[in-house]
């Protein structure tokens, strides 16, 4: 089966950059996808990482090392806004998708 | 506009009685998922179906069932057996195939047992 470990809580002020780690098992790996979740609301998507790297999206990078099942997600100049949860997601063989636990996050003025 | 529709949004249900949460989509795609998530933990995956009249279990379908009669659609029905159903029940499509790609989630069933 697949099991993914993230940090429960994260707190940090506006304009810091805040990373959020994760680490997984799974068999038949195909990738690490990123989410945020708002109270109340659904997730929305933010990366998605198949092969090692960094990968770049406005102030949100997602990065990925498949030999260490390891991977994070950096937020850069927090805005107050970027306070919800933040979960990541595991890929594997027949379209199988498996969340972490969450990280929430809480920005500070 | 493309989208997932999810009905009811908030559901209230007696003990002992079995509930149908709708899901439809005209996004074209054809993986569908269902979770459910509990307050302040993840999303916890209870079935999947990749294809028209195929669907997997997840990692908690004791007490759930599904069908998957049309690509658009992918009813989730919670039954009596489900000992603690109260949750928030979320369905989701995906882009791409092999678990990658992006999922799309519609705004979610919350569901409440008296």
């Amino acid at each position: 089966g697949q099991s993914l470990e993230q940090p429960s809580e994260v707190t940090a002020v506006e304009g810091a950059i805040v990373q959020i780690n994760c680490t997984y098992q799974t068999s038949g790996f195909y990738g690490l996808s990123w989410y945020q979740q708002h109270d109340g609301g659904a997730p929305t998507f933010l990366s998605y990482n198949a092969l090692d790297g960094l990968e770049e999206t406005g102030r949100f990078s997602s990065f990925l090392s498949r030999s260490d099942s390891y991977g994070y997600l950096l937020l850069q100049e927090l805005q107050m806004k970027d306070s919800a949860s933040y979960f990541c997601a595991v890929g594997a063989a027949g379209n199988k998708l498996t969340f972490g636990g969450g990280t929430r996050v809480l920005v500070k003025p | 506009d493309g989208g997932i529709t999810q009905s009811p949004k908030y559901l209230f249900r007696k003990e002992g009685q079995n509930v149908t949460l709708s899901c439809e989509q005209n996004l074209n795609h054809d993986a569908m998922y269902w979770y459910r998530q509990d307050p302040g933990q993840g999303l916890r995956l209870i079935y999947y179906s990749q294809i028209v009249n195929d669907f997997q279990k997840g990692d908690i379908a004791e007490g759930y069932s599904v069908s998957r009669e049309k690509k658009e659609s992918f009813p989730l029905t919670v039954t009596s057996a489900q000992k603690n159903p109260t949750a928030f029940y979320l369905c989701a499509t995906i882009t791409g195939t092999g678990g990658s790609g992006e999922l799309f989630f519609g705004e979610g069933s919350r569901l409440t047992v008296l």
